[in-house]
């Protein structure tokens, strides 16, 4: 399974956009990106997923770059609630592992 | 509410006891998965079922034993454990290997005393 990187801590302004970067340089064709957060004490929760082409979901949108090498979550306007740790995991189709390493640490600021 | 409900969501227990961890989910999905996360560390997988079979087993230790005795249920069950197996276990579900993602539930808090 394809590595990520990730920074490990970002801030954000309550209301802005928080916009949440992932280098996954190795990733293979078949092998999808994933997006997780987890707010403390609480397991981590599905955000979104994608293979080549931008998703949007309720929560959140993800711009995989054309090469696939990296990737960015969206939360168009940030809010204290959203303040977490979010991780980028990549994965393919053929196996159960979820790789999570130690993931952005958000804090979304009044 | 994530469709994936653990029990006790808090356990003290001593190295000598025996207790077992429970995880029912309501999703229909066939893959359950049980993880570990000490503190300031990344998720660990340790087990993984699919259709009650057992096809992940991380070179976890033997004092820690699963069982999924059907699709909806999966449990752990913990034995003369060590001061370093304190963690949160979390317990997730998918519907299988495919692109489709894990749904977890919020974990049981576990100290060993």
């Amino acid at each position: 399974d394809a590595k990520t990187t990730q920074p490990t801590s970002m801030d954000c302004a309550e209301g802005r956009a928080a916009n949440l970067p992932c280098n996954h340089s190795t990733i293979s064709g078949n092998e999808y990106v994933y997006w997780y957060r987890q707010i403390h004490s609480q397991g981590p929760q599905y955000i979104i997923h994608g293979l080549k082409n931008n998703e949007t979901n309720e929560m959140a949108s993800l711009i995989i770059t054309e090469d696939r090498k990296s990737s960015t979550l969206i939360l168009p306007h940030a809010t204290l609630r959203d303040t977490a740790v979010y991780y980028c995991i990549v994965k393919g189709s053929g196996t159960y592992k979820y790789i999570f390493g130690t993931g952005t640490r958000l804090k979304v600021l009044a | 509410e994530t469709g994936v409900t653990q029990t006790p969501r808090h356990l003290v227990m001593g190295m000598t006891n025996k207790k077992s961890l429970k995880c029912e989910q309501h999703l229909g999905h066939n893959a359950m998965y049980w993880y570990k996360q000490s503190a300031k560390k990344p998720l660990e997988l340790m087990f993984v079922y699919s259709l009650e079979e057992r096809v992940e087993n991380n070179s976890v230790p033997s004092r820690f034993s699963p069982e999924c005795p059907n699709s909806s249920h999966l449990f752990l069950h913990l034995h003369t454990l060590q001061p370093e197996d304190s963690a949160l276990y979390l317990c997730a579900s998918s519907p299988d290997r495919a692109r489709k993602p894990q749904h977890f539930g919020d974990g049981t808090r576990l100290s060993i005393l």
